[in-house]
């Protein structure tokens, strides 16, 4: 099973700041997906095939990263972005998905 | 516009089974896979199973014993149902489009409650 390691659990920027998450793969993948959620939402499929923002995700946001790490990126911090992001991947015979724990931005 | 409504119970006894209903509109269950995700309180996001265009399916490992997805393209409705429930199986229920050429699950139902409690 390729398990997904995600940090900081919790963290929290003030308004314009530069924010990164981390996403880190047990084993080797080829790309990552992210999600945000809000508190009592569904998920959000945010970002996908590693750096491609989904449609109506803000261009302040970027994905990057290759093999065992990954990351998303805000480049300037605003109020909506508070939410839980997760990071997700998903691996051939058996397919299976997985997800990472998680992490939730808060304001400062 | 792709939607995904869910329906089914919020309380399950326990050692009894759940079902849950997802009917999807915007676009056809003969062109696009659908996966269900539970997430715990409090906690992440599960990966559960998933059933393709074709009809096949897809399980976590975890839950093969007893978990089963099927679906009615004309009807446009995919079945859930998870038997043997216990109480840490308390989570919401989500089943999720597949994103097509994006990948990943792009679009999800509203999320079903369901609570384990005698």
């Amino acid at each position: 099973e390729n398990v997904l390691t995600q940090s900081p659990a919790i963290m929290s920027a003030s308004l314009g700041e530069k924010v990164t998450m981390s996403c880190r793969a047990s084993s080797s993948v080829n790309y990552m997906y992210w999600y945000q959620q809000k508190s009592d939402a569904s998920p959000k499929l945010w970002i996908y095939y590693t750096s491609n923002l989904a449609p109506g995700v803000p261009a302040r946001f970027s994905g990057s990263g290759s093999g065992n790490s990954y990351s998303l990126t805000i480049s300037s911090m605003e109020g909506e972005d508070a939410a839980t992001y997760y990071c997700q991947q998903f691996t051939s015979s058996p397919s299976t998905w997985t997800f990472g724990g998680g992490t939730k931005l808060e304001i400062k | 516009q792709v939607q995904l409504k869910q329906s089914g119970p919020g309380l399950v006894q326990p050692s009894q089974s759940l079902s849950i209903t997802c009917t999807v509109s915007g676009f056809s269950l003969t062109s696009y896979g659908v996966h269900w995700v539970r997430q715990s309180p409090g906690k992440g996001l599960e990966w559960l199973g998933v059933i393709w265009s074709g009809g096949s399916t897809d399980y976590n490992a975890a839950f093969i014993s007893r978990l089963s997805i099927s679906k009615d393209n004309s009807k446009s409705q995919v079945f859930f149902k998870m038997n043997s429930l216990q109480a840490n199986d308390t989570a919401i229920y989500y089943c999720a489009r597949n994103g097509g050429t994006r990948g990943g699950f792009a679009y999800w139902g509203q999320g079903t409650l369901v609570t384990v409690s005698a």
